[in-house]
Order: C-alpha cells, then structure tokens, then sequence
C-alpha cells in the first residue's frame, strides 16, 4: 500500500533562514506528489505538483526516485510561509491524495 | 465559481445526536472526496465518489457513518449517533478527470460533547 511520510510534526526557523519540509513515500509504481498548505483555520490549498515542476510563493520541490523523496525547499523563509504543509501522493488509477501527517512551519521574526 | 461549499461551518452537538454535513462541489467536477482532519490522525479519506457513484468507503470508521452523493452538485455525511470521539473537522474537495489535485472546501468544524 502507498504511504507518504513527513518526519517532523513541528520546523521553527528564522525569517530569512532557508526551508527544506521533508517527505517520503512509498509506492511501487509511479506516482504523482503534491504538496498542500494550510494557513490557519482555512482550507489546504494546493501549493505544488510535481509533474508541472513550478515555483510557488518561492518554494520548490523535486522527485527524487531514487530516494522516493519529494522535499519542499525555500531559499529564504517569510514570516507570511508560516502554516501546515502537507505532502501528498496518488497515483493512476486511484484518484485520491494519500496524506502525509503533515509538518508546521514556524517562521519566527 | 464560489469553490467547495460546506456546511455548516461550525456544529456542536451532543453525544448520540445525529450529524448531517453538507458539501458542494464545483461545477463539472466528476469526483467528490470526504476527509476527517485531527490532531492525532492527521488528514484521513473517508470515502470517494466519482460520477455520483461511491468508489472506495474503506476510510468510513463504521456503521454509524454513511455518505451519499445524490447529484452531481450535493453530497452527505452523515453521523449516527454521533460519539465525543467523531469531533474534527471534516473537508468535502472534489476534482476533475484529466486535472492533478483537488480544490477543497473550507471545512465543517464537529464538537460531540
């Protein structure tokens, strides 16, 4: 069965300090990644797909087959970054996210 | 389009009460997600529909909670009788064939006291 796990619940860095949110997952074939941010107490809203490889609000992230990883990167946090990121993983022929348990970004001033 | 709509926003109920949250979906989309968000758990599926019709309820927690989605433009969750441990927050997101990811609703916030 697909998993997609973040290691940290919590990651606290200074305004202006570089970002990378880890997440792994697992899953055999190949899969489309995601990350997902909740700003607080609003909807999760769509930050990053990897099949577009864009750059969102400054933050990127890269699928690593390799190392089944897909880490979201930022080279200088803002306080405004401040919110819960979810990663996310599915795949073809099942339409829907398998969630990560999430990591809270903490941009202190 | 005004996006996902849920609701209600907020429900405080008491403890063997039943619950029926509300969910909208965006004009044209074919697919229709339910997930529960808690501390502990994180963000769950609970069931999926695509085209009206259920695709994987494996995530629905037991028999006290049932899911319909009668038209393209409504769906249910509905708690019965609802339990102190059911209090989260419950997203509606739905999607279309052919486009990667989901939009999300803002979300039912559930108290069972």
């Amino acid at each position: 069965a697909q998993r997609v796990t973040q290691p940290e619940k919590l990651l606290s860095v200074f305004k202006g300090a570089p970002v990378e949110l880890k997440c792994n997952y697992s899953y055999s074939g190949s899969p489309e990644l995601f990350w997902y941010v909740q700003y607080s107490r609003q909807r999760l809203q769509l930050l990053l797909r990897h099949i577009s490889r864009e750059s969102i609000k400054g933050f990127t992230a890269d699928l690593n087959k390799g190392e089944t990883s897909f880490h979201l990167k930022k080279p200088f946090a803002q306080e405004e970054d401040s919110a819960m990121y979810y990663c996310a993983l599915s795949y073809t022929g099942r339409r829907a996210l398998t969630f990560g348990s999430g990591t809270r970004l903490q941009v202190q001033p | 389009d005004a996006g996902v709509i849920q609701s209600p926003r907020h429900e405080v109920t008491e403890m063997g009460q039943e619950v029926t949250l509300r969910c909208k979906p965006i004009s044209g989309h074919d697919y229709l997600f339910w997930y529960r968000q808690t501390m502990m758990r994180g963000l769950e599926l609970l069931i999926y529909f695509n085209n009206n019709v259920p695709i994987d309820d494996s995530g629905m927690p037991e028999d006290r909670f049932s899911a319909k989605m009668p038209n393209a433009s409504f769906s249910t969750l509905k708690i019965q009788p609802s339990e102190p441990r059911d209090s989260a927050v419950y997203f509606c997101a739905s999607s279309r064939t052919g486009a990667s990811g989901y939009t999300f609703g803002s979300g039912t916030r559930l108290t069972v006291v």
